[in-house]
């Protein structure tokens, strides 16, 4: 059973627009959250993070909205850039410095 | 500074035989952790580290698997009697987490690719 799900395999965004990444999660013990981008025979990059007792986060051009009432949290990227353009993972953890659970990735294609 | 190195990047075993595979983490990160990536989807957890401390390996899939980090730096992931289904890639990741930021960020290695054949 899937404890965090990115429902969207793929997205596809023109150069400049937003780019909206969904994830949803249902252990509501989950109490910190992470943005990762992955480009091909890389490992993930560190994006973003939040945790539960904040609903945004910002830097530069990433937000990361958290609802803990929907358990559910995306991440804005504006203005959208073709190097944005990577498998993006949504991860969650139990209390901070533990093992983080993965969903199975969004594939972000940014067009010029 | 240097990121989390990984090695071999890639590596090829025939079934039945015993492979290593090294990382060594961000100086001074005391967390290490690894995970299991198969095609298409997200890591999957394994073990991990603090200092040289096993405190969870209940991702193991079997007790082919082995991880140690018997200094607290470098950790090794063994698996013996390699398998098809253990062809994946396995990332390493460290962290350090400072409490007065509450950051508890993994940083990835690039990984190794292994392909039992």
């Amino acid at each position: 059973d899937q404890q965090v799900k990115q429902n969207s395999p793929s997205l596809s965004v023109q150069e400049g627009r937003i780019s909206i990444l969904n994830c949803d999660y249902t252990n509501s013990m989950f109490d910190y959250f992470l943005w990762y981008k992955k480009y091909p025979a890389e490992g993930p990059t560190f994006l973003i993070s939040i945790s539960s007792i904040k609903d945004k986060n910002e830097d530069g051009r990433f937000t990361v909205f958290l609802n803990k009432s929907a358990k559910h949290l995306s991440l804005h990227i504006v203005p959208s850039q073709p190097g944005d353009s990577a498998v993006y993972f949504c991860a969650a953890s139990v209390g901070g410095n533990t093992p983080l659970v993965f969903g199975k990735g969004t594939r972000l294609s940014v067009i010029a | 500074g240097a990121g989390v190195s990984q090695s071999p990047r890639y590596k090829v075993a025939k079934r039945g035989q015993d492979v290593a595979l090294r990382c060594d983490p961000i100086s001074g990160h005391v967390s290490l952790f690894w995970y299991q990536q198969a095609l298409g989807q997200g890591p999957e957890f394994l073990t991990y580290f603090q200092n040289e401390a096993q405190l969870d390996k209940s991702g193991l899939p079997s007790d082919r698997f082995f991880a140690e980090r018997p200094e607290g730096s470098v950790s090794t992931l063994k698996i013996q009697r390699t398998q098809q289904e253990d062809s994946a890639v396995y990332l390493c990741a460290s962290s350090s987490p400072t409490t007065e930021l509450a950051s508890y960020e993994q940083y990835f290695g690039p990984g190794t690719r292994l392909t039992v054949t």
